[in-house]
């Protein structure tokens, strides 16, 4: 299977500093690119989508302002969150797909985000 | 937008035992995956299964998609086999977005 790395795997940071996580697809050219967030003990609920090359579509009810994605090539995919504030304190996972070798999704280990 | 819905969700089993997890799903799908998220987070992939069965060692998958439903077999559970297990659908657009479900949770007690 493919692998898809994420970085970092945990972050601390204050409140009203902005935090960017990367997401690599290792061995494969994602086309497209998923970004998720999942609380503790839930589900995983989509944040947008990223389309190398393209603006990023976000899901209902989610800030576009505030969770800033960038598909620069089509092995990078980068989340930033902006003046970051407790209540988005959680855990971040992305995805990738390439649409040739393989058809389904590959997630990335995930991001643990602690905002204080 | 599509319900994916997820049962049981809690399952303890001891060592040894079988069970069968079940996926309904609300509407048309183009694909499906199941996932085993382990106890640091990581999602890994069980199966791609848009329909039909497939096999991977202790754990098979069946999906019916006339009728909506996959399930999930796991036979002689291993404590490993703790975690949480998701099915996601990917919805019948061109936006191939993965819709999870709610997942259950399985503990293997030795």
């Amino acid at each position: 299977g493919a692998v898809v790395s994420q970085h970092p795997s945990w972050v601390i940071c204050k409140s009203g500093t902005s935090v960017k996580i990367e997401c690599r697809s290792l061995d494969f050219q994602a086309t497209t690119m998923f970004w998720y967030r999942q609380f503790p003990k839930q589900s995983l609920m989509l944040m947008a989508t990223s389309n190398e090359g393209s603006k990023a579509t976000y899901e209902q009810g989610v800030e576009k302002d505030k969770f800033l994605i960038n598909h620069a090539s089509l092995t990078l995919s980068t989340l930033t969150v902006t003046s970051a504030h407790p209540e988005d304190s959680s855990f971040y996972i992305c995805s990738a797909r390439d649409g040739l070798a393989y058809n389904e999704q590959f997630f990335g280990p995930g991001t643990r985000l602690t905002v204080l | 937008g599509i319900q994916v819905e997820q049962s049981p969700p809690d399952l303890i089993l001891q060592e040894g035992a079988n069970s069968t997890l079940r996926c309904n799903f609300s509407d048309s799908v183009n694909n499906l995956q199941w996932f085993h998220q382990n106890p640091w987070g990581q999602l890994i992939n069980l199966f791609y299964i848009p329909s039909g069965t497939k096999q991977n060692g202790r754990l098979s998958a069946t999906t019916v998609a006339t009728e909506r439903y996959s399930l999930l077999y796991i036979s002689s559970s291993q404590t490993t086999d703790s975690g949480v297990y998701f099915c996601a659908v990917e919805v019948m657009d061109s936006s191939y977005k993965l819709i999870f479900g709610s997942g259950t949770r399985l503990l293997v007690r030795p």
